[in-house]
């Protein structure tokens, strides 16, 4: 069965700064790993959406990376904005349906 | 294009009552998933849909819970005699119809926050 971890829970950073997020999950057998961004009473936004043969996807500020021997993945963010404060959730793509973690909920300090 | 779109987006029921959600997945989307995120937690899978048939609903509790996605309209998620433990927000996702499941992006709708009293 998937778990899929996400540390840290919460984040707080100020303006400007760069930040990793974490994702972690024990079965490598996975289709691909989604990043979405969830605003509070909305719903998902997908970022970004690596495949399983693929090691990283760059969009803008934001840059993921996978490695599935070690059940890793991290979001970073460059050059945080007030407006990427949301709750940042990692996916992987199994058989029928998306395993999620818990989240990281960012704030970013104006 | 349209995304895809979730009714009501809040509901309110007292125990007991029963409860419909529907969900229009995006134009051209044969592939309807549906997905529960209980206060404070994940998102948890719940059932995947094509039209008229039932591909996975292996995260769907066995009793009051029902889903469909008929030939024509939305697809509907169905609670019966709902508990305060269903409240929840439900969230819809499709799929375009290439591999389905979890091979390929899912577009989510903006949920449907039930909330029993």
């Amino acid at each position: 069965k998937q778990e899929v971890t996400q540390i840290p829970a919460a984040l707080s950073v100020p303006e400007g700064e760069n930040l990793v997020l974490n994702c972690s999950f024990t079965d490598s057998a996975i289709y691909n790993l989604q990043w979405f961004r969830q605003d509070p009473g909305k719903g998902l936004t997908s970022l970004l959406l690596i495949q399983s043969s693929q090691r990283e996807q760059t969009s803008g500020r934001l840059n993921a990376s996978l490695d599935k021997s070690s059940g890793r993945s991290t979001l970073y963010i460059a050059a945080s904005q007030p407006g990427d404060s949301a709750t940042y959730l990692c996916a992987l793509g199994g058989a029928n349906n998306l395993f999620f973690g818990t989240g990281t909920r960012l704030t970013v300090i104006p | 294009n349209a995304g895809v779109m979730q009714n009501p987006r809040h509901l309110v029921r007292r125990r007991g009552q029963e409860a419909r959600l529907r969900c229009s997945p995006m134009k051209g989307h044969s592939h309807v998933y549906w997905y529960r995120q209980l206060p404070e937690e994940g998102l948890k899978f719940m059932v995947y849909l094509q039209k008229e048939n039932i591909i996975d609903e292996s995260g769907m509790p066995k009793e009051r819970f029902s889903a469909e996605f008929p030939k024509e309209g939305p697809s509907i998620l169905r609670i019966q005699q709902v508990v305060r433990g269903d409240s929840a927000a439900y969230f819809c996702a499709s799929s375009p119809y290439t591999s389905g499941g979890g091979k390929e992006t899912q577009y989510f709708g903006p949920g449907t926050r039930l909330l029993v009293l």
